[in-house]
């Protein structure tokens, strides 16, 4: 039962355009949201987050909006830049000793 | 200053043998986790540990055990490897969900 969903495997963009990563989840329970990029040979790494109680959260050309009543959160990268090409995962929790991941996008940023 | 570690990086042992893998942490975060990662699944949790000595399964925990004696390292057994266990595993560390995880390299493990 996978509770996080990431629906595209994969994703390619121009360099200097807008990279938009989405996910869906379904569990009501899930109040704390995050974003985790992962590259080759490493351990994923923390990028943003957001709380159920607010709807954007932005830090630098990364911004995440969340829309409780669709169980939809994206994950907007402007602009893209070649070193952005990563893995993003989604991920969800509603304690401290779960968090549930999705299966990961892999985004691709051309020069 | 990785602040976590895993060891081995890279592993390869027969069906049936025993493995064990450490995560060791120098933050003294209250929390430490054990995921896996496979192709079309993201990363799905093994088992967590919420203080020295207090564990619990996740949502793949069969055929694994854990232990924490220590604040610092948190081991992960295969009590009888399977070829189903091949996997790369990392371990997580946090001191609240609203900090994020902070991932080690991870271990390829390979069941031959």
């Amino acid at each position: 039962d996978q509770q996080v969903k990431q629906n595209s495997p994969s994703l390619s963009v121009q360099e200097g355009r807008i990279s938009i990563l989405n996910c869906d989840y379904t569990n009501s329970m899930f109040d704390y949201f995050l974003w985790y990029k992962k590259y080759p040979a490493e351990g994923p790494t923390f990028l943003i987050s957001i709380s159920s109680i607010k709807d954007k959260n932005e830090d630098g050309r990364f911004t995440v909006f969340l829309n409780k009543s669709a169980k939809h959160l994206s994950l907007h990268i402007v602009p893209s830049q070649p070193g952005d090409s990563a893995v993003y995962f989604c991920a969800a929790s509603y304690n401290n000793n779960d968090m549930r991941f999705g299966a990961g996008t892999r985004l691709t940023v051309k020069p | 200053d990785a602040g976590i570690t895993q060891s081995p990086r890279h592993k390869v042992t027969e069906t049936g043998t025993p493995v064990t893998l450490r995560c060791h942490q120098t933050e003294n975060h209250r929390y430490m986790y054990w995921y896996r990662q496979d192709p079309g699944h993201g990363l799905r949790l093994i088992h967590y540990s919420y203080g020295v000595k207090d564990t619990d399964k996740g949502e793949v925990s069969d055929g694994y055990s854990v232990s924490r004696s220590k604040t610092e390292d948190f081991l992960l057994t295969l009590e009888s490897a399977t070829s189903s266990q091949t996997s790369v595993y990392f371990c997580a560390i946090s001191e609240a969900r609203e900090y994020g995880y902070t991932f080690g390299s991870g271990t390829r493990l390979t069941v031959v």
